[in-house]
């Protein structure tokens, strides 16, 4: 199971940390993505980081997000920076599968159940 | 990047019609391909993974196929908790991309 938190309603230029704590596996030991869905749009992936621990993101969240983990806490983090209103949207992490340490997932499940996200003034 | 295109981007349909979705990849992925169902305030679910098998747990009225750059959902008979919005993803690469989706609705 997957918990998002963190969603808020913040400022364009802002910064905001969203949560995913997991519980019956190991964060540390799968793949572990963030993809958001705007109100009313599809889905859009934003970044992964591996089990082995490469990270990667959609060019427009590059420089500007960062995913990590907390092995002790087991939940994954999306650190957000310079937040545009473009950037408005539910986030939801999920756990990947398929693959191997160095080359990512191949499908995303389970997903969590998505945090809020406003950017507006 | 690879962009995904489904078609069609929403569809009506009837309880017991059997439906196609079909996905098409802007270069060829082999079979990194799945098919998610999201349906309204839900977080998405996987249903499809590998272009053709079938997640646990997923009723065997889904399907997929495919291969390259063309790839099929298909429900052979819909039920009522079919009627939802569906997504193919690929996995080619790791800069993921998923269709616009199509929303299946009740006719």
């Amino acid at each position: 199971q997957l918990v998002e938190t963190g969603g808020d309603l913040i400022q364009p230029g802002g910064s905001l940390r969203l949560a995913c704590a997991a519980s019956g596996f190991t964060v540390s030991s799968n793949h572990m993505s963030w993809v958001r869905q705007a109100p009313g749009k599809g889905l859009e992936w934003v970044s992964v980081i591996y089990s082995g621990g490469e990270r990667y993101y959609a060019d427009f969240v590059k420089g500007r997000f960062v995913i990590s983990r907390d092995n002790s806490k087991n939940t994954l983090y999306l650190q957000m920076s310079s937040l545009r209103t473009e950037d408005t949207g539910t986030y939801y992490c999920a756990r990947g599968s398929g693959g191997n340490p160095w080359t990512g997932p191949n499908w995303f499940d389970p997903w969590g159940q998505g945090t809020l996200v406003t950017v507006s003034s | 990047d690879i962009q995904m295109t489904q078609s069609p981007s929403s569809l009506s349909a009837s309880v017991g019609d059997r439906v196609t979705i079909t996905c098409r990849a802007s270069q060829s992925i082999g079979s990194y391909l799945n098919w998610y169902q999201q349906k309204p305030g839900k977080a998405p679910k996987l249903l499809i993974y590998a272009a053709s098998n079938l997640q646990s747990g997923v009723p065997s009225r889904f399907s997929g196929s495919g291969s390259g750059a063309d790839f099929t959902l298909t429900i052979s008979s819909l039920q009522p908790e079919d009627f939802a919005t569906y997504y193919c993803q690929q996995s080619y690469i790791t800069l993921y991309t998923f269709g616009q989706g199509t929303k299946l609705e009740i006719k």
